[in-house]
Formats: C-alpha cells, structure tokens, sequence
C-alpha cells in the first residue's frame, strides 16, 4: 500500500537553530503535501501545506521543499522558539487528487531555550 | 467557540462495552472524517465521508462503525470494545478544494482519549 516515512522520529534543537523534518513518499499521483503540527492535548493544525505545481514555499520562518523526482519534502523551520516544540506530521495524499490524505508517523520537536 | 467539538474529551470503558463518540462542526463542510492516534504511528483513517449519504471506510475500519446523522454530525462507535482500541481519536473536518479538485485543509476536533480496560 502508500507509504509515507518521516524521519527523525525525535529532533532536539537550540532555541535560534533550525530544524528540518523530511518526508518521502510512494504514490507518484500524489499532488498535495500538508504539514501539521500537534501541541501537546490538541488536535494536528495545518501549518503550510504545498502542492506539485511548486517547489518551495515560505511562510515567515516555516518553509516546505518539494522534490517530485525523488518523492521527497521537507519542513525548515528557522529560528526556532520554544513555543515551536511539538510533535509535526507530514501527509500525502494518495489515490489521486480526489484521495484522502495518509500521515507519518510524526517527529517530536524539542527546543531548548 | 471551537469550530469542531467532540464529546466525550476522555472515556474510560470495559471490553465488551458499545462505546459511541460524537463529532460535531460548525465550518459548514461537507467533508467529515474519523482518525486513530497511537504513540509512535501517526493519524490512521478510520472512516470518512463526502457527504450525508456517503460513508467510506478507510485504513482501519474493523471494529468500527459510523453514522452520518447530518452534514454537521458525524458519530463513531465502537460496537464491542476491546483493549488494543484504547487510543486518542479525532474528528476531522475538510471543504471544497481548490480547482483540480485537491481538497481543502483538514480541522480536527480536541480528540476522545480512550481507554478500555
């Protein structure tokens, strides 16, 4: 079946580095690649999401990098605060533009002030 | 107020026991989905639906059922719970995509943190 990795499972950073969390997938249909961040006792939230007609897109200090070649996409957060301390999933979607979306199994971010 | 509620926020239960948790949300989406959360393995699609009269089953569907009462609630059951079911579950809404069809952002609810001993 798809399949999406995400790796590392746990990052732990200095307040001010940055972080990146990458994602590959298998589904060469796929066409929509969301990230999502989960603060602890809350549901995931969107936080940037990019789709395959682009190949980078930035919001603030959050960025997502799309390599449709290789099937893989990256999450750069720069700068990092300890308010960004959570745990971040990527997700594809799969079965065609229509498809429902499948997550990683998650990165747990720690940012030590 | 939240924009997707789900009740009960903790529930501790027996095996055997039916156990149903409700979802509702004022976005005003026709999409409404229901995920399992498990340490370590990410959000599993449970079941989803498009639209009232449209039910889906996804990755993990055994043991589970749904039911559509109206576009704003969506309600998972669990008909006869059994321990390797405990787990944080969230509901989640989507609208309409962008042209092209890609559906939009999904908001899930706070989650149910369930417990069946």
């Amino acid at each position: 079946g798809e399949n999406v990795e995400q790796h590392p499972s746990t990052l732990s950073v200095q307040e001010g580095d940055s972080a990146v969390i990458k994602c590959t997938y298998s589904d060469s249909a796929s066409n929509y690649f969301p990230w999502y961040k989960q603060e602890l006792g809350k549901g995931p939230q969107l936080i940037i999401d990019i789709r395959s007609n682009v190949g980078e897109k930035k919001d603030q200090r959050i960025a997502v990098t799309l390599n449709k070649t290789a099937k893989h996409f990256s999450l750069h957060i720069t700068e990092t605060q300890p308010e960004d301390s959570a745990v971040y999933f990527c997700a594809v979607n799969y079965g065609g533009s229509q498809g429902n979306l499948i997550f990683g199994k998650g990165t747990k971010l720690s940012v030590k002030p | 107020d939240a924009d997707v509620t789900q009740t009960p926020r903790n529930r501790i239960t027996k095996t055997g026991k039916r156990i149903m948790l409700e979802c509702s949300q004022t976005k005003g989406h026709d999409r409404m989905y229901w995920y399992r959360q498990d340490p370590g393995l990410g959000l599993q699609l449970i079941y989803y639906s498009f639209d009232v009269k449209d039910i889906n089953k996804g990755e993990i569907s055994d043991g589970y059922s749904v039911s559509r009462q109206a576009q704003a609630k969506f309600s998972l059951s669990l008909e006869s719970a059994i321990p390797n079911q405990t787990a944080l579950y969230f509901c989640a809404t989507s609208g309409p995509g962008l042209a092209g069809g890609i559906f939009g952002e999904q908001f899930f609810g706070p989650g149910t943190r369930l417990t069946v001993l």
